[in-house]
């Protein structure tokens, strides 16, 4: 099955730096990337997705890469706000309907 | 629009006990997929269902079971609870027509074994 590795586990940055998370998949089947952001005690949140027929996608401060030839793909976060800080999940999937396979999650905290 | 809707939000259950859990999707999603997150084993998928057939499965034991309805609502069922099934339990939601669609989580049930 496929295997999703995530990191750092927790990140701090000044506020207004900008943070990079790190994701790899083993699975060259998958096609599918989102990213979550989870808060304390809330679900986690769609905030970007790309898809294998594309190497980067941006909606405002965040962006997002992808390298399929390396299988690794990565959430980048330009001047962090506070409200910035939460637990960072990315997934992958294939096409075999909403399947995900989870990393390990980032905690991310914008220090003030 | 409503989002994804997760009841009851907090379960106390004692061991041998079985539980049912309740997810709306949003209003047009067809597919709801069910996860548990746990501090030790992060965020595990159990299972999806659309139009009301189990599509995928992920590798838990028959105690966890689910289904959907024809309204899309889904239920998933633990029997014979176990003290490492106390976790968080998020269902999300798809449009599901199309393969690998966009997923929205609910705010998910947190069940406490004892």
């Amino acid at each position: 099955g496929e295997n999703v590795e995530q990191h750092p586990s927790t990140l701090s940055v000044q506020e207004g730096d900008s943070a990079v998370i790190k994701c790899t998949y083993s699975d060259s089947a998958s096609n599918y990337f989102p990213w979550y952001k989870q808060e304390l005690g809330k679900g986690p949140q769609l905030i970007i997705d790309i898809r294998s027929n594309v190497g980067e996608k941006k909606d405002q401060r965040i962006a997002v890469t992808l390298n399929k030839t390396a299988k690794h793909f990565s959430l980048h976060i330009t001047e962090t706000q506070p409200e910035d800080s939460a637990v960072y999940f990315c997934a992958a999937s294939k096409d075999t309907g909403n399947q995900f396979y989870f990393g390990t999650g980032t905690s991310l905290t914008v220090i003030p | 629009k409503a989002g994804v809707t997760q009841t009851p939000r907090y379960l106390i259950k004692t061991r041998g006990q079985q539980v049912t859990l309740s997810c709306s999707p949003i209003s047009g999603h067809r597919s709801v997929s069910w996860y548990q997150q746990t501090p030790g084993q992060g965020l595990q998928f159990l299972f999806e269902y659309f139009s009301e057939t189990q599509r995928n499965k992920g590798n838990f034991p028959g105690r966890f079971s689910g289904r959907q309805f024809s309204n899309s609502r889904s239920e998933m069922n633990v029997s014979t609870l176990e003290l490492g099934d106390s976790a968080l339990y998020l269902c999300a939601s798809s449009l599901g027509s199309g393969l690998n669609t966009e997923a929205f989580f609910g705010q998910g049930t947190r069940l406490t074994v004892v």
